[in-house]
């Protein structure tokens, strides 16, 4: 299974743009590139899956390279609510291999 | 629709007890995979079930076990609990080839 790496953390101003990228040299032609935010003692929730080119929904957009090495994340105009902790997965859904490895996550921290 | 739903919500217990967190799917899922969070170890994946059977596993000594009922309501137990099980479990059901709805999450200390 394709291994993560994210950047621990960032820092960010109410109304900026946050772009969070995430490194998966590993990834698998049938995998598919998931984020998800979790707010202290809460499950996390999905925020935006893809699996190439860019894929945009009311929360965020999702850049994805022509190699699909590399994602990013990313979130308009946060604020001060957007502060938590963001999780980039690869994994293919269906069949035996659904299991999600979760890396350390990017805790974003917005100030006003 | 409702979402995932654990119970208890938090629960403690003493080292050598054991103990079993229930986790109810969103109506419709089959799906159910369980995972340990703690401070120093992160998101990590205990079990998936699908269909009341064990469909993956993760990196767990075997005091950590699972089933599933035909509901496709899940339990999880611990048994002979150490100091290091303290975290927050998270159950979380999905339908078919669909990403995963995570419920609130078991609190769970061990002293």
């Amino acid at each position: 299974l394709a291994k993560t790496t994210q950047p621990i953390s960032m820092d960010s101003y109410e109304g900026q743009e946050v772009n969070i990228t995430c490194s998966h040299n590993n990834i698998a032609t049938n995998d598919y590139i998931t984020w998800y935010q979790q707010f202290p003692s809460q499950g996390p929730r999905f925020i935006i899956q893809g699996y190439k080119t860019k894929v945009t929904n009311e929360v965020a957009s999702l850049f994805i390279p022509a190699d699909r090495k590399s994602s990013t994340l990313s979130l308009p105009r946060v604020s001060l609510s957007d502060t938590a902790v963001y999780y980039c997965l690869v994994g293919s859904y269906g069949g035996a291999t659904n299991k999600l490895i979760f890396g350390t996550g990017t805790l974003l921290a917005v100030q006003p | 629709k409702a979402g995932v739903t654990q119970t208890p919500r938090y629960l403690i217990k003493t080292r050598g007890q054991q103990v079993t967190l229930s986790c109810s799917p969103i109506s419709g899922h089959r799906s159910v995979s369980w995972y340990q969070q703690t401070p120093g170890q992160g998101l990590q994946f205990l079990f998936e079930y699908f269909s009341e059977t064990q469909r993956n596993k993760g990196n767990f000594p075997g005091r950590f076990s699972g089933r599933q009922f035909s509901n496709s309501r899940s339990e999880m137990n611990v048994s002979t609990l150490e100091l290091g099980d303290s975290a927050l479990y998270l159950c979380a059901s999905r339908a078919d080839r669909d990403e995963q709805f995570f419920g609130p999450g078991t609190r769970l200390t061990v002293l």
